[in-house]
């Protein structure tokens, strides 16, 4: 039961123009959602993250959106740039046994066309 | 700055071997993580500790054992590999319970 979902495993984006990356979740119970950016032979780069109690967070050219009552997130990358082709993760968080457990999305690949 | 580091980056078992996968930071973190990540698949939590001397489930344990003996380390233990295990392995730390939890380069693991 996958309780975190990214349902485009790829993305092709023009340079200069937005990405939107989306991610639906199942668990109501998630309090954080996170962005993790991935470059191949590396591990995951935290990127930017949003509460459950917020819709929109914003930092520099990444911003994303919560839809509590749709279950949904999405990533806003304006305007892309080659440096962002890489594959990104949507993961949510949850507090519990004294721990921030990550349930990950299965990954888009992003690529950013000259 | 090093954070965290994993070691080895690559290895090849055959069925039934054992070994231990090695986690260090140097942010003085007190939570870490190991994840496994296979094709088409996000990231599934291993095991994690909360704390030197510490450690817990975490969505899929089985066929593995953890240790956290020092703060800055955390060793992940197949005692007899299958090919199940065959995987890219990531340590992750963080400093506090909800914080921003920060990766290492993977390992590498075909078991054969």
């Amino acid at each position: 039961d996958q309780q975190v979902k990214q349902n485009s495993p790829s993305l092709s984006v023009q340079e200069g123009r937005i990405s939107i990356l989306n991610c639906d979740y199942t668990n109501s119970m998630f309090d954080y959602f996170l962005w993790y950016k991935k470059y191949p032979a590396e591990g995951p780069t935290f990127l930017i993250s949003i509460s459950s109690i917020k819709d929109k967070n914003e930092d520099g050219r990444f911003t994303v959106f919560l839809n509590k009552s749709a279950k949904h997130l999405s990533l806003h990358i304006v305007p892309s740039q080659p440096g962002d082709s890489a594959v990104y993760f949507c993961a949510a968080s949850a507090l519990s046994q004294g721990a921030q457990k990550l349930v990950f999305g299965q990954g888009t690949r992003l690529t950013i066309n000259p | 700055n090093a954070g965290v580091t994993q070691t080895p980056k690559f290895r090849v078992l055959k069925t039934g071997q054992s070994m231990t996968l090695l986690c260090a930071q140097d942010m003085n973190h007190e939570y870490m993580y190991w994840y496994r990540q296979d094709p088409g698949m996000g990231l599934r939590l291993i095991h994690y500790s909360v704390g030197e001397g510490t450690t817990a489930k975490g969505e899929v344990p089985d066929g593995y054992n953890v240790s956290r003996l020092k703060k800055q380390n955390f060793l992940l233990g197949l005692e007899s590999a299958a090919p199940s295990q065959t995987s890219v392995y990531f340590c992750a730390s963080s400093g506090l319970a909800g914080g921003t939890q920060y990766f290492g380069p993977g390992t590498r693991l075909t078991v054969l």
